[in-house]
């Protein structure tokens, strides 16, 4: 089974430009979930879709950073513009979404920095 | 406040030397607390799911336990190989929140 897939892996920009990351979850997997990990730190979740809907954004900075899922299967997420806090590893995660809802799978991450 | 407490941040163990990391948690409500490794590099990987106070899992090397408060991970006789970031998580009615994790080095 394949696991999920994330591109790009790295990632430089300077400050105030656009950035952005694809995620193709697990397939069959009605839930998806971007992350931000900062070095030393936990993942946070950013935003939390099923299917096509999103199930919260609450901690998204939606001034800078926006989402989308189309058709329910893979997703985008974008910044702009880019600040230097925004460097960190960005994680997307999917789940079958069968009540078993934190059990994650997780792809390998988009290694952000902000010059 | 953070909901969740991981200790100690970092961790050195001589291969064979058993020993256990900590996960404290303030959330009420808690509908299932979770432990993940994380190589680095890699994104996360789950280990084990626990519900309830006294709930036990066990896989290989690891065991997790969980009281009403805390759980832990016991690593009996560790090898190099188990060297990672060991990340606990819980759920309450809201998203996963996760801790810092602690950073265990197993020496040869």
């Amino acid at each position: 089974e394949a696991g999920v897939a994330q591109s790009p892996r790295y990632k430089i920009i300077e400050k105030r430009q656009s950035v952005a990351f694809w995620c193709n979850p697990i397939s069959g997997h009605a839930t998806l979930y971007w992350y931000q990990q900062i070095l030393g730190q936990g993942p946070k979740l950013l935003i939390q879709f099923q299917n096509n809907g999103v199930v919260d954004d609450s901690q998204l900075p939606k001034d800078r950073f926006s989402a989308e899922r189309l058709k329910g299967v893979d997703s985008t997420l974008k910044i702009q513009p880019a600040k230097l806090e925004d460097s960190a590893v960005y994680l997307c995660a999917s789940s079958p979404g069968t009540g078993r809802s934190g059990e994650l799978f997780f792809g390998e991450g988009s290694r952000l920095t902000v010059l | 406040e953070d909901q969740v407490t991981q200790s100690p941040e970092a961790l050195r163990l001589q291969e064979g030397e058993s020993s256990s990391l900590n996960c404290s948690y303030t959330v009420s409500g808690l509908r299932g607390l979770f432990w993940y490794r994380q190589d680095p590099g890699k994104g996360p990987e789950f280990l084990f799911t626990l519900y309830s106070a006294g709930e036990e899992k066990e896989k290989e090397r690891l065991k997790a336990t969980l009281t009403k408060k805390e759980s832990f991970l016991h690593i009996t006789a560790p090898k190099p190989e188990d060297s990672a970031t060991y990340l606990c998580a819980v759920q309450d009615n809201t998203p996963l929140v996760f801790g810092k994790g602690t950073r265990l080095s197993v020496i040869a």
